[in-house]
């Protein structure tokens, strides 16, 4: 069964810093890797998605690495702003050459981020 | 722009009661899916379609129900409202397949409804 874990589960840090997100799983067969973030009692956004062929996908301040086979990604948040605060999660979904999983995701349990003026 | 609907953002229901939480997706996408996100639990699969009028079990199923009738509609029915169905609930949509296009698998998800069950 996959395993999703996050580390670490909460970081503050100062406006402006770099900083890194980290995301293991167990198994290395998934298809691809998603990176959410979900504001305080609101739904999950989509932020990045890498497929399992890519080693990485950016977007704006945003970098997101895989290494399938140490079954390893991070997220890369570049200049750090108050506005970035949030929880951050990742997903994998199987990979799945018959199509019965449906694109069901597994998720770690976030990371909770503070970015302070 | 994509979107999933989540009808209702707050519900309080009294225990016992039959809820309905409604999901739409204006994506064209096949596979839609429920889950709850609690603290310290995260969020876990309660169940998902692939298809209309088809379903599949998540991982806790217990005490829900689903429907869908509609390609882009999903219902999630909680059959008799327990106190321990007090959670915040998360609707979501894929397509189906895993196409080249990298676009095309992300799960997009409602703003979610927050069910209070007193």
């Amino acid at each position: 069964k996959q395993e999703v874990t996050q580390i670490p589960a909460a970081l503050s840090v100062p406006e402006g810093e770099n900083l890194v997100l980290n995301c293991s799983f167990t198994d290395s067969a998934i298809y691809n890797l998603q990176w959410f973030r979900q504001d305080p009692g609101k739904g999950l956004t989509s932020l990045l998605l890498i497929q399992s062929s890519q080693r990485e996908q950016t977007s704006g301040r945003l970098n997101a690495s895989l290494d399938k086979s140490s079954g390893r990604s991070t997220l890369y948040i570049a200049a750090s702003q108050p506005g970035d605060s949030a929880t951050y999660l990742c997903a994998v979904r199987p990979g799945d050459a018959g199509g019965t999983s449906y694109g069901k995701l597994t998720f770690g349990q976030g990371t909770i981020l503070t970015v302070h003026p | 722009d994509v979107k999933v609907t989540q009808s209702s953002r707050y519900l309080v229901k009294r225990t016992g009661e039959k809820v309905f939480l409604e999901c739409v997706q204006d994506m064209d996408h096949e596979n839609m899916f429920w889950y709850r996100q609690d603290p310290g639990l995260g969020l876990r699969l309660i169940y998902f379609s692939y298809d209309v009028k088809m379903k599949e079990k998540g991982d806790i199923p217990e005490g829900y129900s689903v429907s869908r009738e509609k390609k882009e509609r999903f219902s999630l029915i909680l059959e008799s409202a327990s106190t321990n169905q007090t959670s915040m609930y998360l609707c979501a949509s894929t397509p189906h397949g895993q196409g080249k296009a990298s676009g095309k698998n992300i799960q997009y998800f409602g703003a979610g409804t927050r069910l209070s069950v007193l």
